[in-house]
């Protein structure tokens, strides 16, 4: 089956920036996205990106996109102690009644 | 703006009870989840439904089922709750066209003692 790889924890200083990778194994997938999930709360679409695509861009946040090693990557741009949350990675197979299959999700700690 | 609602943010039964966890969206979307999150292991799909009445199994099925006899409501049914049950829950609702966004609610964290 689907197979979606994040690292657990990353640490940033404010200011600097983050970039959360993510790697998954359905060669066929159409869509690719990132939640964010701050505590206490369910999960909120960050972006997404369409498997033609290599690069978007969203203010702050640069998705790239690796379809030959079947890596995507979120940069995030002068990182604000706002954006402590847990960042998950997930793909969209191209059959199915739209569910996705998630990443373990990656804790992101902003350092004042 | 899409609002999915889960009934409860947190629940505490005990071994053998019967459990009923219940979500409802406002955006007429023809599909719902739901999925359980554990540390370390991401989100496992348990059940999902793509029209009223219609239930298909996820990742981890074993001990759950299921209820949608309107299109806004998808109940989550533990039918005699265990220790390994407890997680923290997560509702989710999409529009039926192919990947269309996924919609959260906030969650139910269910402890089973």
């Amino acid at each position: 089956g689907e197979d979606v790889e994040q690292s657990l924890f990353l640490s940033v200083r404010e200011g600097d920036s983050s970039v959360i990778n993510c790697t998954y194994t359905d060669s066929s997938s159409t869509y690719l996205y990132w939640y964010k999930q701050e505590p206490g709360a369910g999960l909120q679409l960050l972006t997404y990106i369409f498997s033609n695509m290599d690069m978007k861009q969203d203010q702050r946040l640069t998705v790239l996109l690796n379809k030959k090693d079947k890596h995507l990557s979120l940069r995030i741009a002068d990182t604000q102690t706002g954006d402590s949350a847990i960042y998950f990675c997930a793909e969209s197979p191209q059959t199915g009644a739209n569910n996705l299959f998630f990443g373990t999700g990656t804790r992101l700690t902003v350092i004042p | 703006d899409v609002k999915v609602t889960q009934s409860s943010r947190y629940l505490v039964k005990r071994t053998g009870e019967k459990v009923f966890l219940e979500c409802v969206q406002d955006m007429d979307h023809e599909n719902m989840f739901w999925y359980r999150q554990d540390p370390g292991l991401g989100l496992r799909l348990i059940y999902f439904s793509y029209d009223v009445k219609m239930k298909e199994k996820g990742d981890i099925p074993e001990g759950y089922s299921v209820s949608r006899e309107k299109k806004e409501r998808f109940s989550l049914i533990l039918e005699s709750a265990s220790t390994n049950q407890t997680s923290m829950y997560l509702c989710a609702s999409s529009f039926s066209q192919n990947n269309s966004p996924l919609h959260f609610g906030n969650g139910t964290r269910l402890t089973v003692t």
